[in-house]
């Protein structure tokens, strides 16, 4: 079983929609990211949390929220979906105890926002 | 704005020929490390080097930095079909923690059989 997963897979709305993707992992990490991808362009920092109760704005947060409901899991919501939200949207875990700061990604949502 | 850049943006090759790809960014860094990710799928990571290494081997990769010019490049030594993927780099600042990383905008390796 995959350590890091996330649903939906895939997933299609429309403009003014809630959505929320789900990670859940199993590797007992503390931290906790969320990351989306445009084509051509590398990852983007939306939220990170270091614990249940340490969560903290990226590059990119304006329009999403997040919660940490607990060390393994970390959610990430579109309050209001707009077109421009289109993108892959992949959560991270690290563990930087043992001086490893590798990070492990989940296989990604593809969210098409019309 | 992105702190790495990679070249070259896209990158094919024969099968059993080197792959280089270089990786530039703007400020000082703690750690740099390298991740691949296969089409439309998650990353993984290859490699970490730290601000004060110069080089470091794993397997078929090796991974140069030079701080003073803000670079680092990544070879991949007798390129495998599997190896078609884009590869990114990723940077921690200092004054960020070694946990949030800053990635490039990646190079797309293509492997020809």
């Amino acid at each position: 079983d995959a350590d890091v997963t996330q649903t939906p897979r895939n997933r299609i709305t429309k403009t003014g929609k809630r959505i929320m993707l789900e990670c859940s992992q199993t590797k007992g990490h503390d931290r906790m990211y969320w990351y989306r991808q445009d084509p051509g362009l590398g990852l983007r920092l939306i939220y990170y949390s270091f614990d249940v109760k340490d969560i903290n704005k990226g590059e990119i947060s304006d329009g999403y929220s997040v919660s940490r409901q607990a060390q393994a899991k970390f959610s990430l919501s579109l309050e209001s979906a707009i077109p421009n939200q289109t993108a892959l949207y992949f959560c991270a875990t690290s563990d930087p105890r043992q001086g490893n700061y590798e990070q492990y990604f989940g296989p990604g949502t593809r969210l098409t926002v019309t | 704005s992105q702190q790495g850049e990679e070249d070259p943006q896209a990158l094919s090759i024969q099968e059993g020929e080197n792959a280089t790809m270089n990786c530039s960014y703007k400020t000082s860094i703690n750690n740099l490390q390298w991740y691949r990710q296969n089409s439309g799928r998650g990353l993984v990571h290859l490699i970490l080097i730290r601000s004060n290494e110069r080089e470091k081997h794993s397997g078929r990769l090796r991974v140069t930095l030079d701080t003073s010019k803000k670079s680092s490049s990544l070879l991949i030594t007798a390129s495998r079909a599997a190896d078609t993927a884009s590869y990114f780099c990723a940077t921690s600042l200092p004054n960020f923690g070694n946990e949030k990383l800053t990635f490039g905008t990646g190079t797309r390796l293509t492997i020809i059989p």
